[in-house]
Order: structure tokens, then sequence, then C-alpha cells
């Protein structure tokens, strides 16, 4: 199986644009996590989607958003962009939603790195 | 509050030798416990999981980890290091009835020849 996907590698935008990421899970996984990592900050939870529907979501602005397709692809968002946003984004995918199995393991995309200037 | 530690920013050890990783953690109830590494320019790749059952939890290329539920701890072991064990490991723990992964500050693991 091919594992998770997440376009654009690498990204370079400046400050008040906005950004698009995407994300593809591992083939038959129907939950995607986002997170953030920073040396700052460390790895951050963002959201996670499961059917479309936003399940939880972590301690960031509303510049954040994401959205999950009916084939699972997540894409997230961020508007306005800061110089603080600059960060790898990671999107990690599970078979089903970590609140119905727990113990199911995420399995991680090699990330997005994007730089804001 | 929910949270993981890892102690040692970084861990140096001889090709050959047993390492160890530590994680300890502080969550209401009974969680689930990870382990993941993360090599440069890469995302990260599980190697284990505490979920219910016996203490010990074998896992990828070698890797092992003791759950010890009074000190509230989750290390990381390998009887024997290889170079290529190099890498960034973060421990990750999931408090029960949430969907997100908590995740340590991570350790630098070196392994020298």
């Amino acid at each position: 199986k091919a594992g998770v996907t997440q376009t654009p590698r690498y990204l370079i935008k400046t400050r008040g644009q906005q950004v698009t990421l995407s994300c593809s899970p591992i083939s038959g996984h129907r939950s995607v996590s986002w997170y953030q990592q920073t040396p700052g900050q460390g790895l951050q939870f963002l959201f996670e989607y499961f059917s479309e529907t936003q399940r939880n979501k972590g301690n960031f602005p509303g510049r954040f958003s994401g959205r999950q397709f009916s084939n699972s692809r997540s894409e997230m968002n961020v508007s306005t962009l800061e110089l603080g946003d600059s960060a790898l984004y990671l999107c990690a995918s599970s078979p089903l939603s970590l609140a119905g199995v727990p113990g199911y393991e995420q399995y991680f995309g090699p990330g997005t790195r994007l730089t804001v200037t | 509050a929910q949270s993981v530690a890892q102690p040692e920013d970084q861990v140096n050890v001889a090709e050959g030798n047993p390492l160890t990783v530590k994680c300890t953690y502080s969550v209401s109830g009974n969680p689930y416990l990870f382990w993941y590494v993360q090599y440069p320019n890469r995302g990260l790749q599980f190697l284990l999981k505490y979920i219910t059952g016996d203490n010990l939890v074998k896992g990828s290329y070698g890797f092992e980890a003791e759950f010890n539920k009074s000190q509230t701890s989750f290390h990381l072991k390998k009887p024997s290091a290889l170079v290529s064990d190099s890498a960034l490991y973060f421990c990750a723990v999931r408090p029960p009835n949430t969907d997100k992964l908590i995740f340590g500050t991570g350790t630098r693991l070196q392994v020298f020849p």
C-alpha cells in the first residue's frame, strides 16, 4: 500500500498570503489528522477529520482551517500568513476515528515544509 | 494538565551498547502510549504502542518499551544500538476519551561507531 502523501513538499509564501496544503491518506483510512512541527513548540495537534467532519481541533487561531472530501483526502488552509506559521506541517491517517477505536496508531506523511517570508 | 516529558534532549550511545530513551507522562486515567521516530526531512514513523496487557511491548527494528504505571513511564529500549538508529524519537500519549496525540519534545539519539 502506498503511504500517506502530502503536496507540495516545500512551499515559500509571503506574509499576508494564504496557503492550501493537501494530504492523501493511506487507501482505506478514513481519519486524517494534521500537526504542526516547529523547533520551538514541537509537535502540536491542529485538527482531526473523519468522514468529512471535524472531530477535534487544537489550540490554533481561526486562520487555520481544514476540510475532508468524500474520498478521505484532506486539505488544510492557512489564511493571512504570519512569520510564525513557518513550520513542517504533518498529516497523519488512521483506519478509523481515534475516538472510535482508540488503539489505532497514526501513519504520518513526509510533511510540507512551509516558509513564510 | 495532560503532558508528556522527554527529559533528555540528546542521548549518545556507542554502537552495540544498549540504549534507553526516557518518557514520562501525566494524564488522568489509562492512556494509550506510542513511540515514533523521525529521520531528517521525513515524517514520523510508528515504532510501537501500548494499549493494554503485557507491560513490555515489542516494536519495529528491534525496539521495545516498558510501561510502568506506578512511575507513569514508557521508556524506549534496544539491546544493541546501530548507527542507523540515529534519529529523533518522540513519545506520544493519547489520553482516554480524546482524539488527539500529545507529543513529547523529542530526544535526539546519536549512535557512534
